[in-house]
């Protein structure tokens, strides 16, 4: 079983609407859960932090459920800047960052 | 705001040749790290660096890979005989800085082709 399974996509979605990434992860152990983007050919960028509460910001929500092991993303009301691939991120500890990623799932909003 | 800055952003060698790529982490930042990622594929760990040395490291950074921060401000990844796989994008990163959140803050990257 892979460390950081996500559906790769790609997701194709008309701008305006609300879409859904999942993604689980093998190790009970992980500490830390991470949603990363990831323009073309660009360095990762932290989207946000997940916490068991579940979080948001903005147009954002993550949710993580430790029990399935398993990490969400929704982003409602999508824009054409949306667009990019959204990197599930589990890390063991926390003050040494060993992340490990995903794989991605590709997003194009169409407008 | 804050960046990492990494030089070169595209290198071109030749198998079997060294090359050094090069980082400036966030400077109050106290954790140092490189990940690769092979084009098409996933982001992957390659070594993280505390207190002047490895903290750890994956089974990806063999002999032929080494780390040295040569000064105060400069993080370097040398690869000493390169081969056709080690083709990717190298992010270096760093963290642990006043207020440490667990945010890896990546350099834009150094492109790895090698011929």
């Amino acid at each position: 079983r892979k460390e950081v399974e996500q559906d790769p996509g790609p997701f194709n979605v008309p701008e305006g609407a609300t879409v859904a990434f999942n993604c689980t992860y093998s190790n009970s152990a992980s500490q830390s859960f991470f949603w990363y983007r990831q323009d073309c050919r660009k360095e990762p960028k932290l989207l946000m932090s997940v916490y068991s509460s579940g979080n948001e910001d903005g147009r954002f929500t993550a949710q993580l459920n430790r029990a399935s092991q398993y990490i969400s993303l929704l982003i409602r009301d999508s824009k054409l800047s949306d667009s990019a691939t959204y990197l599930c991120v589990v890390n063991k500890r926390f003050g040494n960052e060993k992340l490990t990623f995903g794989t991605g799932t590709r997003l194009t909003i169409i407008p | 705001e804050p960046e990492v800055t990494q030089t070169p952003s595209h290198q071109v060698t030749q198998m079997g040749q060294e090359v050094i790529l090069r980082c400036v982490p966030i400077s109050n930042h106290l954790y140092f790290y490189w990940y690769r990622q092979i084009l098409g594929q996933k982001v992957e760990f390659l070594v993280s660096f505390y207190n002047n040395e490895i903290s750890e490291k994956s089974e990806i950074f063999d002999d032929q890979f080494s780390v040295e921060r040569p000064d105060g401000s400069n993080f370097t990844l040398k690869i000493r005989s390169t081969k056709l796989e080690d083709s990717a994008m190298y992010f270096c990163a760093s963290s642990g800085g006043v207020g440490n959140t667990g945010e890896l803050f990546f350099g834009e990257g150094s492109r790895l082709t090698v011929l």
